[in-house]
């Protein structure tokens, strides 16, 4: 089976504060995506890496940034955190592009931002 | 651009009721379609798929067919279970993305 981890299930953080979310996954993913999940608005594509040291924009990058160093590891930054992106985010991977492809997630971390 | 719209919530039903829940979609390709269940506490996890005009998915009693003429690939089970309550989300792949509906939450009751 897949497994996508995330680090954190729950994170509090102060305005102002750098941020970082680590996603591992274990099945050798060529793709690796971060989303935020918020009532009424479905998932939102934050970045998505297709390969180690490459990423996309998605729909939403202002205020957040990503670094895939290896293969099985995509982090999501928020430089400096503000209220407005306290939410449950949650990373995904995929093994190959492709729209037929499956994404599997990790279980999600939500992140309050005082 | 590429968009999926899924009946709102909240859906609350009886235990062994049928369910649907629908889903259409705008895609300028040919996408392929799926359905994720979210479980209280719990990441997505793919309930089924279709890749193609006709194609059914199915898993564990729900059913969806990709309908090309009518743009929509609508989720069904005859008879529900309280252990099917979670959060349904409606999604389309046509390339290195996906695009995700808002969500339906479902609520069924012994």
């Amino acid at each position: 089976d897949v497994k996508v981890t995330q680090s954190s299930r729950y994170l509090v953080k102060r305005t102002g504060e750098k941020v970082f979310l680590e996603c591992v996954q274990d099945m050798d993913h060529e793709n690796m995506f971060w989303y935020r999940q918020d009532p009424g608005l479905g998932l939102r594509l934050i970045y998505f890496s297709y390969d180690v040291k490459m990423k996309e924009k998605g729909d939403i990058p202002e205020g957040y940034s990503v670094s895939r160093e290896k293969k099985e590891r995509f982090s999501l930054i928020l430089e400096s955190a503000s209220t407005n992106q306290t939410s449950m985010y949650l990373c995904a991977s995929s093994l190959t592009p492709g729209p037929g492809d499956t994404q599997y997630f990790g279980p999600g971390t939500r992140l309050t931002v005082l | 651009g590429d968009s999926v719209t899924q009946m709102e919530g909240p859906v609350t039903l009886s235990e062994e009721a049928f369910l649907t829940i629908n889903c259409t979609y705008t895609a300028t390709g040919y996408p392929s379609l799926f359905w994720y269940v979210q479980y209280p506490g719990e990441g997505l996890q793919l309930l089924l798929k279709a890749t193609k005009a006709d194609d059914k998915g199915s898993n564990k009693g729900f059913e969806a067919t990709y309908r090309k003429e009518t743009t929509s690939f609508h989720l069904e089970k005859g008879s529900v279970q309280v252990s099917d309550s979670a959060v349904y989300f409606c999604a389309l792949s046509a390339g290195n993305d996906m695009r995700f509906g808002a969500g339906t939450r479902l609520t069924v009751k012994p």
